[in-house]
């Protein structure tokens, strides 16, 4: 079965400094891997997918991921927090395409000014 | 990009009435699409699968007869929610993948509706 951890319920950072939101997975095969964020009262926003190719991808609003597979983890990376990077990130798993994606627990990043 | 929309965004139902909410991919067929459910602050919990002229698949826990889903064309999926309570008020989101390129790969949401059961 496929399963997705977010570790942490809240992430605090003040603003201009890195941020890192984890995740890791757990899937029987070759990992689909998204990061998405969703504001207040409103649908999810696609940021970035992994599903194959380079380790590391760069997705919108200046954020990354990186895929290690050793790890099974695809955590969240941004150089530089912004005070509207504040939201709830979730991380989601597929183990094919067409399937639907199972979602981590999300996490709350706080970027405080 | 591929766009999905939802309608109504926003409704308040008396306790026993059945809502129907839509979703739609607007620019690309989609030939699943998917209904989640989400508590305030919690993470979207699957509710159900559906596929194109087919029936739904529901996920262990979801009762089929209270939350009727028809996916009756490539562009439209619904779902309904038979004689709602309180306890069904939440954010309905639902998703759709298409077979094209850009569609396959990727999972689509809509913004998500906010029901309200008095």
């Amino acid at each position: 079965a496929q399963s997705v951890a977010q570790p942490e319920d809240q992430v605090n950072v003040a603003e201009g400094n890195p941020l890192t939101v984890k995740c890791t997975y757990s899937v029987s095969g070759n990992p689909y891997l998204f990061w998405y964020v969703q504001y207040p009262n409103r649908g999810l926003q696609f940021l970035l997918k992994y599903i194959t190719g380079d380790n590391l991808v760069k997705g919108s609003y200046g954020f990354e991921a990186e895929f290690n597979k050793s790890q099974t983890s695809f955590h969240l990376k941004k150089p530089s927090a912004l005070v509207s990077d504040s939201a709830l990130y979730f991380c989601a798993v597929r183990d094919q395409a067409g399937t639907a994606l199972i979602f981590g627990k999300g996490t709350t990043l706080s970027v405080s000014s | 990009g591929a766009v999905v929309s939802q309608h109504p965004s926003w409704v308040i139902c008396k306790s026993g009435t059945s809502v129907k909410i839509e979703c739609r991919s607007l620019d690309f067929q989609a030939t699943t699409m998917f209904w989640y459910r989400q508590f305030p602050k919690q993470s979207l919990m699957l509710m159900a699968t559906s596929n194109e002229g087919s029936k739904a698949t529901y996920e262990q826990g979801v009762e089929k007869d209270k939350f009727l889903i028809n996916h009756a064309s490539l562009t439209l999926s619904t779902l309904t929610v038979t004689s709602a309570h309180p306890e069904d008020s939440s954010f309905y989101i639902c998703s759709a993948s298409g077979t094209g390129e850009g569609t396959y790969n990727e999972q689509f949401f809509g913004p998500g509706t906010r029901l309200t059961v008095l």
